[in-house]
């Protein structure tokens, strides 16, 4: 069965550092891998999938996410972070042989003045 | 484009009563519907799943039922609510149906049970 893990719950940051959010996902078939956000009371936005092709996805918000099958991760990253990037980010993969799209437990990320 | 309604944004019900959410999808056709409950402090459960009008698959037993009237439209539904209900409820839609399709997302209602 596949599953994700979000590692971090929280993820505190200045404003203008560099951050990455960390998903790794167990599945033994292909897969399909998204992120999320969610800012406060709002639903989910899509922020980048990958689907196949280049590893390395680019996303909104200058975001982006780079998918490494042999560690079987597909982190977040971005150079520098803005005040308005404080959300609740989350992981989801679906696998090659099921419909289901299954969701990490979300990382909240804090930036800091 | 495609956008989707959710409401209402939100609601405060006493326990025992009865309880229907609506979603609406527009610029499309024939859509995957997701009904999905995120819990305080937890990531997103699945609920329910359509892939047409009247096919409603049920992922967990609960409360909880849903329906889809229209193709366009999909209906969360309780007779009789419990205080574990609460929490925020989110819609979905996706169009393909494969494996690599992909969902979006409506506004969400925040429901509180008392």
């Amino acid at each position: 069965a596949q599953s994700v893990t979000q590692l971090d719950s929280q993820v505190p940051v200045f404003e203008e550092a560099p951050v990455e959010l960390r998903c790794n996902y167990s599945s033994s078939v292909s897969v399909y891998l998204f992120w999320y956000v969610q800012y406060p009371n709002q639903g989910l936005q899509l922020l980048l999938k990958y689907l196949s092709g280049s590893t390395l996805v680019k996303g909104i918000n200058g975001f982006e996410a780079e998918f490494n099958k042999s560690q079987t991760s597909f982190h977040l990253r971005k150079p520098s972070v803005h005040i308005s990037d404080t959300a609740e980010y989350f992981c989801a993969v679906r696998s090659s042989n099921t419909g289901k799209l299954i969701f990490g437990q979300g990382t909240t990320l804090q930036v800091k003045p | 484009s495609q956008t989707i309604h959710q409401w209402p944004a939100t609601l405060v019900q006493p326990v025992g009563s009865p309880l229907s959410l609506e979603c609406t999808v527009e610029g499309t056709s024939n859509p995957n519907l997701y009904w999905y409950r995120q819990a305080a402090g937890r990531g997103l459960q699945l609920l329910f799943y359509s892939v047409g009008i009247g096919q409603i698959s049920s992922e967990v037993p609960q409360n909880l039922s849903a329906s889809r009237p229209q193709d366009r439209q999909f209906i969360l539904s309780s007779k009789k609510l419990l205080l574990s209900d609460s929490g925020f409820y989110l819609c979905a839609w996706s169009v393909g149906g494969g494996a690599a399709d992909t969902q979006y997302f409506g506004p969400g209602t925040r429901l509180t049970v008392l």
